[in-house]
């Protein structure tokens, strides 16, 4: 079964820069799984952040970017914000219409 | 506005069934394919089913699979999750999310909860 991994929390100075990571369980994580990644704050929908590894969603601050780092997927906050404090999540596209998301990740912004 | 509004959660017993219906507005909802993700109380999010815009094409969660029965009616502009024999495991808020560029999910309905409880 394949198992999609994120950090279960990370903290981050206001200001300062994270990189949150999206890994497989086995194997790499490549732009053929065309990782994307959402933010989602309590009580809320998730909301688009970046698809297709590093593309920005429609009114996505530049301060999010998304990679590829070694073998994982991995999104950035350049000059992080305290309310950019929320629970990110990655998913990757497995083929045959099918995802799998990763646990996600809890940001402190503190 | 592009829009999704879940509806049909609610409150019921284990192994009963429970139907949610999706209500797209604002976009050409026969040109999308859709996903339900659900979350359970505390935990992250999980991928359910996918239907292809036209229908035709449909898969399901391993955790779903024979239980749940993802469909769509394009001339309705809705999108349904049919759900029989309900487990407590099945207790989540559903979110439909509209299929975008780059196999992502780039609208998200507010979602609708559903509790499997005795």
């Amino acid at each position: 079964q394949t198992v999609v991994t994120q950090e279960p929390s990370f903290s981050v100075s206001p200001g300062g820069t994270v990189t949150l990571t999206c890994g497989l369980s086995s194997g790499s994580v490549s732009t053929s799984y065309y990782p994307s990644w959402y933010q989602q704050t309590p009580g809320q929908s998730p909301r688009t952040l970046i698809y297709s590894t590093n593309t920005r969603s429609s009114g996505v601050p530049d301060r999010f970017s998304g990679s590829i780092l070694g073998n994982k997927a991995a999104l950035t906050i350049t000059g992080a914000q305290a309310d950019d404090e929320s629970d990110y999540y990655c998913v990757l596209y497995m083929g045959s219409g099918i995802w799998v998301f990763g646990g996600g990740t809890k940001l402190t912004v503190l | 506005q592009v829009q999704l509004v879940e509806s049909g959660g609610g409150l019921v017993k284990p192994g009963g069934s429970l139907r949610l219906s999706c209500a797209a507005s604002g976009f050409t909802f026969s040109d999308y394919y859709m996903s339900w993700i659900r979350q359970a109380p505390g935990k992250g999010l999980e991928w359910v089913s996918y239907i292809s815009s036209s229908g035709n094409t449909i898969y399901y969660a391993d955790s779903v699979k024979g239980r749940f029965t993802i469909s769509r009616d394009n001339a309705k502009n809705s999108l349904y999750l049919q759900m029989n024999s309900l487990r407590a495991e099945d207790t989540a808020v559903y979110y439909c999310a509209r299929g975008g560029v780059g196999y992502s999910m780039d609208v998200w309905g507010q979602g609708t909860t559903v509790t499997v409880s005795s």
